[in-house]
């Protein structure tokens, strides 16, 4: 199977820090990213689509300017949460697709003080 | 109302016993069925794929999908403890590399 590696897999800062994310897909290419949101007990909320070199698309109520979302590449991209606040603690998930196959990464674990 | 519902559970049951999960969906577009399971803190995994009605058995696993009444499930036969996990539905109106909706999990327990 396809293998996504997301790093860092945890991470702890403090508030009013931004945090970056990576989402590699280490085997295909993915033409479209996704991204998405898990709060504890809770599903998985999609946050945003990106393709490769556009920009993304957010969902309602996802602030672009706070997750800044980079697909530079067919095998990269990363989330940046901006100034981030206690309650932008989750596990935030990447998902590459390629050829109609979709792809989940292990998740990264964001704790915010 | 959520476009998918699912019984967060927790089910438990004892280990050989099958595992029932459902899901709901109001939305009829949905034309493309998946379950996930996730372990704890780590990212969803593919089980099944189905998109049209009926059964699709893939070893201890079977799901099924009734569009017309908008109800999906999944059977894990001869369950195991390492079956311990928490069980996603997810849809979409296309095939893979459309987002996907998913249900809020069914937390499932498996004991020996």
């Amino acid at each position: 199977g396809a293998v996504v590696s997301q790093h860092p897999s945890w991470v702890i800062c403090k508030s009013g820090t931004s945090v970056k994310i990576e989402c590699r897909s280490l085997d295909f290419q993915a033409t479209t990213m996704f991204w998405y949101r898990q709060f504890p007990k809770q599903s998985l909320m999609l946050m945003a689509t990106s393709n490769e070199g556009s920009k993304a698309t957010y969902e309602q109520g996802v602030e672009k300017d706070k997750f800044l979302i980079n697909h530079a590449s067919l095998t990269l991209s990363t989330l940046t949460v901006t100034s981030a606040h206690p309650e932008d603690s989750s596990f935030y998930i990447c998902s590459p697709t390629s050829q109609n196959e979709q792809f989940f990464g292990p998740g990264t674990r964001l704790t915010v003080l | 109302q959520k476009e998918v519902e699912q019984d967060p559970g927790p089910l438990s049951v004892p280990e050989g016993a099958i595992v029932s999960l459902n899901c709901t969906y109001s939305n009829s577009a949905f034309q493309y069925f998946m379950w996930y399971r996730q372990y704890s803190r780590k990212g969803p995994e593919l089980l099944m794929y189905t998109y049209s009605s009926g059964n699709k058995e893939d070893g201890r696993f079977t799901a099924q999908v009734d569009k017309s009444s908008k109800y999906i499930s999944l059977f894990i036969r001869d369950s195991q403890p390492s079956d311990s996990a928490t069980y996603l539905c997810a849809m979409s109106g296309r095939a893979a590399g459309n987002k996907l909706t998913f249900g809020g999990g069914t937390r499932v327990l498996v004991k020996p």
